[in-house]
């Protein structure tokens, strides 16, 4: 079937890095965009950024710009995401989600999900 | 950015009520508007995309509408397990953004 799960939960001290990885399965992994959304404790959902595993094309939050990268790996069907200079207010749990509609970034929404990877920055 | 300001915050509500929640965008985004359902602890579900599209296997009590930049998802009759936090979702254009929640409780 079609799922997405993400790596481990992870405590990082601030000025750290750490990267999340989204393994997907069951469909063509080039043809649907991966968006990435965090929610820290009690808030609401943040969108991160979105990286198109077709060509690579990426956008990104600009609260993030600069201290995060997404890339994909077409050979393991494997979306990655690498934030670095890590602070208190990354602390959330980051989702990764697949765009509902194939080749067609954004519009309709994420319709598949990963189970979510809890980051914690702490000193 | 495209702001998305969701309304009410948070609405108690019991069995069989019908619930509406807004969503309003502050410049015009289409139709590219989407709807999730989150649970505690649980990652998100899309229920309704393009504004009105139902989503394969949710059920047909949930609806969304439009009117100009104002989106509405409706509840026609409140079952136990839809007492969760609903989002509204931009898809117009990048940075996607998000609704503050809409809490629904009883």
């Amino acid at each position: 079937q079609v799922q997405l799960v993400q790596s481990g939960a992870e405590v990082k001290k601030p000025g750290a890095s750490v990267k999340v990885s989204c393994k997907a399965s069951g469909y063509t992994f080039r043809h649907y965009g991966i968006t990435w959304v965090r929610q820290a404790p009690g808030h609401g959902l943040e969108w991160v950024g979105w990286i198109s595993p077709y060509n690579g094309n990426t956008e990104y939050a600009q609260k993030v710009q600069g201290r995060v990268t997404m890339t994909t790996d077409t050979s393991t069907t494997t979306a990655y995401m690498e934030l670095w200079s890590l602070r208190s207010d990354d602390t959330a749990v980051y989702f990764c989600a697949r765009d509902a509609q194939e080749l067609v970034p954004a519009h309709y929404g994420m319709d598949v999900w990963g189970q979510g990877t809890t980051v914690i920055v702490s000193s | 950015d495209i702001q998305m300001t969701q309304s009410p915050s948070s609405v108690s509500a019991s069995v069989g009520d019908r619930v509406i929640i807004t969503c309003r965008a502050s410049q015009g985004i289409s139709r590219w508007l989407a709807w999730y359902q989150q649970k505690p602890g649980k990652a998100p579900k899309l229920l309704i995309s393009a504004a009105s599209s139902l989503q394969s296997g949710v059920p047909s009590r949930f609806s969304g509408s439009e009117s100009g930049t104002d989106f509405i998802l409706t509840i026609s009759s409140l079952l136990p397990e839809d007492f969760a936090t609903y989002y509204c979702q931009q898809g117009n254009s990048f940075p996607l953004t998000f609704g503050g929640g809409t809490k629904v409780d009883i």
